[in-house]
């Protein structure tokens, strides 16, 4: 199947800086990335929509100032925690898709833990 | 917008012991997936059911779509430890790879 990595897989910075987590298609190319994130003890909620060579597309409610999105290239896209607060602590997961005959299928990273201190 | 339940949202059973889980939209399914996360790390992808009335089975795990693709079951039968963990659904309302997720199903397999 096609593989998805993340990295890092944890981070922990101090208040005030940016982190920035990379997610690449390792054998396929992805027109499409999606970014979620996951409290604690919570289901996965998408934040954006990253597409190669156009702007990301957030969901309502994310800042797209403090969330910075770039997707490079077909195999890489990349989340820039901008000015971290403890608040921002969580578990972001990429998913990149492909065409799977007909179908889209979405491919997840193994995620990265983010504590900010 | 489109919204997914699942229940329970917790589950304790003894090992060898068969159980199920319901995901259930509030919109019709382009496609509905079954994973299964370990706290911390990522999503392991379990199924994919597109048409109204799929079943597919893997192992021990089954996972069905009812009719009017508006909701899923996943079931295991005789249960073991390796299948503790939180289990997620997720739709697709279209041929986009974008999901939205039900809440979760955490499964402890008591030994």
């Amino acid at each position: 199947g096609a593989v998805v990595s993340q990295h890092p897989s944890w981070v922990i910075c101090k208040s005030g800086t940016s982190v920035k987590i990379e997610c690449r298609s390792l054998d396929f190319q992805a027109t499409t990335m999606f970014w979620y994130r996951q409290f604690p003890k919570q289901s996965l909620m998408l934040m954006a929509t990253s597409n190669e060579g156009s702007k990301a597309t957030y969901e309502q409610g994310v800042e797209k100032d403090k969330f910075l999105i770039n997707h490079a290239s077909l195999t890489l896209s990349t989340l820039t925690v901008t000015s971290a607060h403890p608040e921002d602590s969580s578990f972001y997961i990429c998913s990149a898709t492909t065409q799977w005959g007909s179908r889209t299928e979405a491919f997840f990273g193994q995620g990265t833990r983010l504590t900010v201190v | 917008s489109q919204e997914l339940e699942q229940s329970p949202q917790s589950l304790i059973v003894q090992e060898g012991k068969n159980l199920t889980i319901n995901c259930t939209s509030s919109k019709t399914l382009y496609g509905l997936y079954w994973y299964k996360q370990k706290y911390g790390e990522g999503l392991i992808f379990l199924m994919m059911l597109q048409k109204g009335g799929e079943e597919k089975s893997h192992e021990k795990i089954t996972a069905k779509l009812d009719e009017k693709k508006q909701q899923s079951s996943l079931h295991i039968t005789a249960s073991q430890p390796s299948h503790a963990g939180i289990y997620l659904c997720g739709a697709s309302s279209g041929n986009t790879g974008k999901l939205i997720f039900g809440q979760g199903t955490t499964l402890q397999v008591k030994p």
